[in-house]
């Protein structure tokens, strides 16, 4: 079984600031990893992914995460936080391959202060 | 590039009654989903659905829900007799067959029970 824990229900950050979000997984297989984003009234956009590639992994918007399986952590960071990173990020893991759901941590609200 | 659909974007239906949601996947993508987010939660899996069954299900998707592939491009979600508590958002997505690849979101669809 797959779970995630999302630890900051809300992060605030001043605008140009390091973004940290922070994603922990619990899985029985190896994972596979994933950041999506939801603004306000529209579905989830995926930001990135991991599938036991590259360790670090680039996404858009300047995002980037770091699949580390010594700490079971798949924290998502971006150098210089912008006014329109303000939204809802989703941190997901599935089983891997074939048509594995994905389980969802409880997401975490960016607020971007000027 | 190609967008995963879904209609309508807010459906309110009287409890008791029947409701049909529907999507249009990717054309190329096999692998279809619902997911629902109740206001203020997490995303929460609902089915999975390959090769014309169910592959997976939750528990949440009980005899009251089914989901349908009528033709080569709609997946549908049909809730035979709604109750207050399945007011939520609920978002399909699909996925390729190639290996490594994510799911894509549609907008969602906002369900109002009254």
């Amino acid at each position: 079984a797959q779970s995630v824990t999302q630890l900051g229900s809300h992060v605030s950050v001043s605008e140009g600031a390091l973004v940290l979000l922070r994603c922990n997984y619990s899985s029985s297989v190896p994972p596979y990893l994933f950041w999506y984003v939801q603004y306000p009234n529209q579905g989830l956009q995926l930001l990135l992914k991991y599938t036991s590639a590259a360790t670090l992994v680039k996404g858009i918007n300047g995002f980037e995460a770091e699949f580390k399986k010594s700490e079971t952590s798949f924290h998502l960071t971006k150098p210089s936080a912008h006014m329109s990173d303000a939204a809802e990020y989703f941190c997901a893991v599935s089983a891997g391959q074939g048509f594995q759901k994905l389980v969802f941590g409880t997401g975490t609200r960016l607020l971007v202060s000027p | 590039e190609p967008e995963v659909t879904q209609t309508p974007s807010h459906q309110v239906t009287q409890m008791g009654q029947e409701v049909i949601l529907r999507c249009v996947p990717i054309s190329n993508h096999l692998y279809f989903y619902w997911y629902r987010q109740i206001l203020g939660q997490k995303v929460e899996f609902l089915v999975s659905f390959y090769n014309n069954e169910i592959s997976e299900k939750s528990e949440i998707f009980d005899d009251q829900f089914s989901v349908e592939r009528p033709d080569g491009s709609n997946f549908t979600l049909k809730i035979r007799s709604t109750k207050l508590e399945d007011s939520a958002m609920y978002f399909c997505a699909s996925r390729s067959d190639s290996n490594n690849q994510p799911q894509h979101f549609g907008d969602g669809t906002r369900l109002s029970i009254l």
